[in-house]
């Protein structure tokens, strides 16, 4: 079975250009989710898609990151425009629907290699 | 912020037994204990997780403490292949309508010497 995967693997782009990422979860997945590191930070939360509705988006940082997830397959994280500080590796992960009738139940989210952004 | 709390770095000699302990003291009734890895600059790797009893799979043990409030990754065998940065997470959130974010912490630097 495939694992989650993510486009590009690395983006060398300019300060105020823009970039989209994409991330291709694990077949059957409903929830996805991504995640970034920044130079000499923790890795953070950004957002959760279930299918195709965003559940949390409370760690997008400002209005020049949108994602999208139509048809709640693949996932795009689009960054207009990039500035400095959004360099750093962004990662996607994805994990099943939470069966029904479990108590406090979760379900493993699996992440994909990940896209090394660089902002010059 | 983390729930958690870990030593910075450990070293294990090749082919011995790695112990990576985590503090969640605050860590509720519901909530899960995840551990993962992340090797070099590839992206984190799940291991194991537990609530409230030990668990056991083809990569590790997790010994969770009777009052919850600590436990301890053990790789039966490191190889140097295992050396990493491991990361204990307390899931957050789980619950109906809520997210199930993960949240890192900076996790423990685990070298596997020759």
């Amino acid at each position: 079975e495939a694992g989650v995967t993510q486009f590009p693997s690395h983006s060398v782009i300019e300060k105020g250009q823009t970039v989209t990422l994409r991330c291709d979860p694990i077949s059957g997945h409903d929830n996805l989710y991504w995640y970034r590191r920044v130079m000499g930070k923790e890795i953070k939360f950004l957002l959760h898609f279930v299918k195709e509705s965003k559940q949390d988006e409370s760690g997008m940082p400002n209005n020049r990151f949108l994602a999208e997830r139509t048809g709640g397959t693949y996932s795009t994280l689009k960054v207009q425009p990039a500035e400095l500080e959004d360099s750093g590796v962004y990662f996607c992960a994805s994990s099943q629907a939470r069966r029904r009738g479990t108590s406090g139940g979760h379900e493993t989210q699996y992440f994909g290699p990940g896209t090394r952004l660089l902002v010059l | 912020d983390a729930k958690t709390t870990q030593p910075p770095s450990m070293d294990c000699a090749e082919g011995r037994a790695a112990n990576l302990p985590c503090n969640h003291s605050t860590i509720s009734g519901n909530e899960y204990v995840y551990w993962y890895r992340q090797i070099h600059s590839q992206g984190p790797q799940y291991i194991i997780h537990g609530l409230k009893n030990n668990e056991t799979n083809e990569m590790a043990s997790l010994i969770i403490t009777e009052d919850r409030k600590s436990s301890t990754l053990i790789l039966p065998h490191a190889t140097l292949r295992d050396t990493a940065v491991y990361y204990c997470i307390v899931r957050v959130g789980g619950i109906r309508g809520g997210s199930e974010k993960l949240v890192f912490g900076k996790g423990t630097k685990l070298t596997v010497n020759p």
